[in-house]
Formats: C-alpha cells, sequence, structure tokens
C-alpha cells in the first residue's frame, strides 16, 4: 500500500512562471490537505479538499494561489505567478475521515524553489 | 484562535539520556487530537506518538512518552534513552478540523 506520494520532488520556477504541484493520497483516503514549510518554520495549514470539494481555504493567500482534488486523479496545488517569497517546502496530508482526524499521513514534500 | 506553542527552538541530549520537550496549546474545543512528529534531515514528517483529548492516560510508544495535562493545555513529549537517529525537528500538532502546528524543537542527539 503506498503512501501519500508527492511529485515533483523539487521543482524549480523563474519569477512569473506557473508551479503545479500534485499529491496522490493514500488509497482509500478521501480527505487532503497542503501544508507549508518556510525555512527553519513549522508547517502552516493552506487548505483542505475533499474529493471535488474545498472545505477549508482559510490558509490560502487570496491571489495567486488555487486547489483542486478532481473525482479522479491526483490533487493539484497551483501557484500562478511565482515569486521569490514562494520558496518553500510544500506538504500534502491524507487521512481516511475528515474533521476531528486521528490520523494523517504525509508525503516526503515538493522543494520549490523560484528563482 | 488555536494556537500551538514550543518554547524550546533547540534541545541537545547526550546519547542514552533522556529529554523532554515542552508543547503547550489553546484551543476552546473539547475534543481533539494531539500529535508529536518528527521531521529528520530527509524532510519526511513521521508520527511519533499521538494521544485522544478525552483519555486521561498518557499514551506511551516504546522510548516516547507523553505528559498531557488537559486543564493546563500542555503536551509534552518525553524521549527516554536518546538515540542518535533521534536527531531531528520535533513538532507538535493538535487537531479539531485540522492539523495545527507548533514552529518546532531541533533536537540533537550527541554521542
Amino acid at each position: 500500500n503506498a503512501g501519500v506520494m508527492q511529485n515533483p520532488r523539487h521543482l524549480v520556477r523563474r519569477r512569473g512562471q506557473e508551479a503545479r504541484l500534485r499529491c496522490s493520497p493514500m488509497k482509500g483516503h478521501s480527505h487532503v490537505y497542503w501544508y507549508r514549510q518556510l525555512p527553519e518554520e513549522g508547517l502552516k495549514f493552506m487548505v483542505y479538499l475533499q474529493k471535488e470539494n474545498i472545505i477549508d481555504e482559510s490558509g490560502m493567500p487570496k491571489e495567486r494561489f488555487s486547489a483542486e482534488f478532481p473525482k479522479e486523479g491526483p490533487s493539484i496545488l497551483r501557484i500562478q505567478q511565482v515569486v521569490r517569497g514562494d520558496s518553500a517546502a510544500y506538504f500534502c496530508a491524507s487521512s481516511a475521515s475528515g474533521g476531528r482526524t486521528r490520523e494523517a499521513f504525509f508525503g516526503q514534500g515538493t522543494r520549490l524553489t523560484v528563482v | 484562535a488555536q494556537t500551538v506553542t514550543q518554547s524550546q527552538p533547540e534541545m541537545s541530549v547526550q546519547e542514552a539520556e533522556t529529554v523532554t520537550l515542552s508543547c503547550t496549546y489553546d484551543t476552546s474545543e473539547n475534543n481533539y487530537y494531539l500529535f508529536w512528529y518528527k521531521q529528520p534531515p530527509s524532510r519526511q514528517m513521521i508520527l511519533v506518538i499521538r494521544q485522544e483529548a478525552y483519555k486521561q492516560q498518557n499514551a506511551t510508544e516504546n522510548r516516547f512518552s507523553v505528559n498531557f495535562q488537559k486543564a493546563a493545555k500542555s503536551f509534552s513529549l518525553k524521549i527516554s534513552d536518546s538515540q542518535l537517529g533521534d536527531t531531528a525537528m520535533y513538532f507538535c500538532a493538535f487537531t479539531t478540523d485540522k492539523l495545527i502546528f507548533g514552529t518546532g524543537t531541533r533536537l540533537q542527539v550527541f554521542p
């Protein structure tokens, strides 16, 4: 049973380009969470999705960032017109149930570098 | 607001000794879960231990145990018989509808 798969592991983008980060949850998991980790900091919640629905996007920047979790396929975190400040590690986690989840399983993260 | 505070940015311990990492949190919820995650240099987030807030008994997992004080909103992690492989960042987290993380404690275990 594969764990949470994120790709790519490393992504380099020039300022102004778009970044697409993918997350395939564990088999049987329908809840996905995205977190951002800046260097030497903790993980900051961005968005919580269930299949085809955004449940909580209170941590998402108002502009340039979007997320989706379609009925088929991985969850996508999309960053348009990237800036240097978007450089960070982005983690995805999945769980079998939402709400007061007992445990979320994390992927290995995507390190985004904006040059 | 729901927050998690880890007041120790860095800790160090000698191999085979015991170390305690502190964590406090703030929530108005009564039903939630608490976690400690370990992040080694590989950046993988690894669940170390989990505590359910409605359980009074402190959770233990081999060399890892917690001291959960619900009234004080405190959730410390004790690592016994520290090993070199325990060197990592440790994050305290709790969840109501989503995981909220503290800023982490960098633990260095030296020989």
